[in-house]
């Protein structure tokens, strides 16, 4: 049950796009589909924002997409804006006694 | 409106236990998997524990395994988290969160409720 690993910050301009990987092993993010991110203003519980690698919730601006390529998952925010600045987690089901795995997140800034 | 409002935290002193409880509403409970994740002051996330929707698939991570029990009860649409012989290592915000699939987790959160802080301390 080792931790995903992420970047620990990311930046970019208003307007741009900005990725933030996220990796594990053939265990948890490698093995199933089962990739998610979420968003964490300070202060407030967490928010779902992709779920099953590429999947967008009901309300998730389509700004927001990711991916998946072997062990590595990636979140892509597209066109940034302010708002946008806030911690992001990825997290995979892993499988081996029915767990689950976060990444240790990564800090955006909206410079 | 969909909601989750846990309760139960507080306080406690190493080696003791706390229950914590979630309250679901707005949502058909049975349907779904549930999950109790953790964030320690100033720390990431961390799942704890995971339960189906008729409680046959349960998952711990390795730190709480043999000390916290996971549990739930349809009729009352309502998540427990049993903390036993609690240690300094378990403070943190506890949040009850939904499972977006039918039946078994996948480990996808689409609803959180708002946490309640276990503070383990002498």
């Amino acid at each position: 049950q080792s931790a995903l690993t992420q970047p620990p910050s990311a930046s970019g301009s208003p307007g741009q796009s900005v990725t933030i990987s996220c990796t594990g092993t053939s265990s948890d993010v490698g093995g199933y589909n089962y990739v998610s991110w979420y968003q964490q203003h300070p202060g407030k519980a967490p928010k779902l924002m992709i779920y099953e690698v590429s999947k967008r919730p009901s309300g998730v601006p389509d700004r927001f997409s990711g991916s998946k390529s072997g062990n590595t998952a990636s979140l892509t925010v597209s066109g940034l804006q302010s708002e946008d600045e806030a911690d992001y987690y990825c997290s995979s089901y892993a499988g081996s006694n029915n767990s689950v795995v976060f990444g240790g997140g990564t800090k955006l800034t909206v410079l | 409106e969909v909601q989750l409002v846990e309760s139960g935290g507080g306080l406690v002193q190493p080696g003791r236990s706390l229950r914590l409880s979630c309250a679901a509403s707005g949502f058909t409970f049975d349907d779904y998997a549930m999950h109790w994740v953790r964030q320690a002051p100033g720390k990431g996330l961390e799942w704890v524990s995971g339960i189906s929707w008729n409680s046959d698939t349960i998952g711990y991570v390795d730190s709480v395994k043999g000390r916290f029990t996971i549990s739930r009860d349809n009729a009352k649409n309502s998540l427990y988290l049993q903390m036993n012989s609690l240690r300094a290592e378990d403070t943190a915000f506890y949040y009850c969160a939904k499972d977006t699939n039918y039946g078994d987790y996948v480990g996808a959160f689409d609803i959180w409720g708002q946490g309640t802080t276990v503070t383990v301390s002498s």
